[in-house]
């Protein structure tokens, strides 16, 4: 079964503060990718970083990391200093095939001045 | 203009009318994808277009009908909806189909409320 699982359904933190978002796959394909996407009220979903399961080396892109680790099927991503732009829903997603990108059910993110 | 437009933003329609949801990219794409999103439910894929060619019907209802005139086109025409089909549908593009087609681009969606 092709799946991805974002347990935290909210997460509410203060100004300035670290925050990380799980996301837990699951796929029997050797060869996919992964993406996190950022929805904010305006509704369109906003990419943020693709990565293909050959490639685990982390990446830092200012403020935003993401961990991806092959053992734990996990990909996460962490907010450092956390801003009140940064409150979105956040979506990871995997991709198997052509035409299939599995979404997780989102972690929505209230940044608190 | 933005990469992807999506109208009407809002719209209320009653179960017995006919309504069309319409999608314009202007990022000289190939693939075009509605996506239906539903309170607290993960993105569904509903249809995927490939230069005009439908490749992709996700055991969608007959009620929903996509139509892809062109590449930069899709429409999702709507009749004898149901309440449950409340929800914000989201066109998407990519440059091709394909694992390695990259990211999808989105639309802001149109939030369709079914009386």
């Amino acid at each position: 079964a092709q799946k991805v699982t974002q347990a935290q359904t909210e997460i509410s933190v203060v100004e300035k503060e670290d925050v990380t978002l799980d996301c837990v796959y699951e796929t029997r394909d050797t060869t996919y990718y992964l993406f996190w996407y950022k929805q904010p009220p305006s509704g369109e979903l906003v990419f943020l970083i693709r990565r293909n399961s050959f490639d685990e080396q982390n990446e830092i892109s200012g403020r935003y990391s993401w961990n991806f680790q092959k053992s734990t099927s996990s990909f996460n991503f962490t907010i450092t200093a956390s801003q009140v732009v940064d409150s979105a829903v956040y979506f990871c997603a995997l991709k198997i095939n052509n035409n299939d990108m599995r979404f997780g059910a989102g972690t929505r993110l209230t940044v608190k001045p | 203009e933005t990469g992807v437009t999506q109208t009407p933003r809002h719209l209320v329609m009653g179960m017995t009318n006919k309504k069309s949801l319409k999608c314009e990219q202007h990022l000289g794409h190939n693939a075009m994808y509605w996506y239906k999103q539903s309170a607290k439910k993960p993105l569904e894929l509903m249809f995927v277009y490939s230069l005009e060619e439908r490749v992709e019907n996700n055991s969608v209802p007959s009620r929903f009908s996509p139509e892809c005139p062109n590449s930069s086109h899709l429409f999702l025409h709507l009749h004898t909806l149901q309440p449950e089909d409340s929800a914000l549908y989201l066109c998407a593009s990519s440059p091709r189909l394909g694992l390695k087609a990259g990211e999808l681009f989105f639309g802001e969606g149109s939030r369709l409320t079914v009386l």
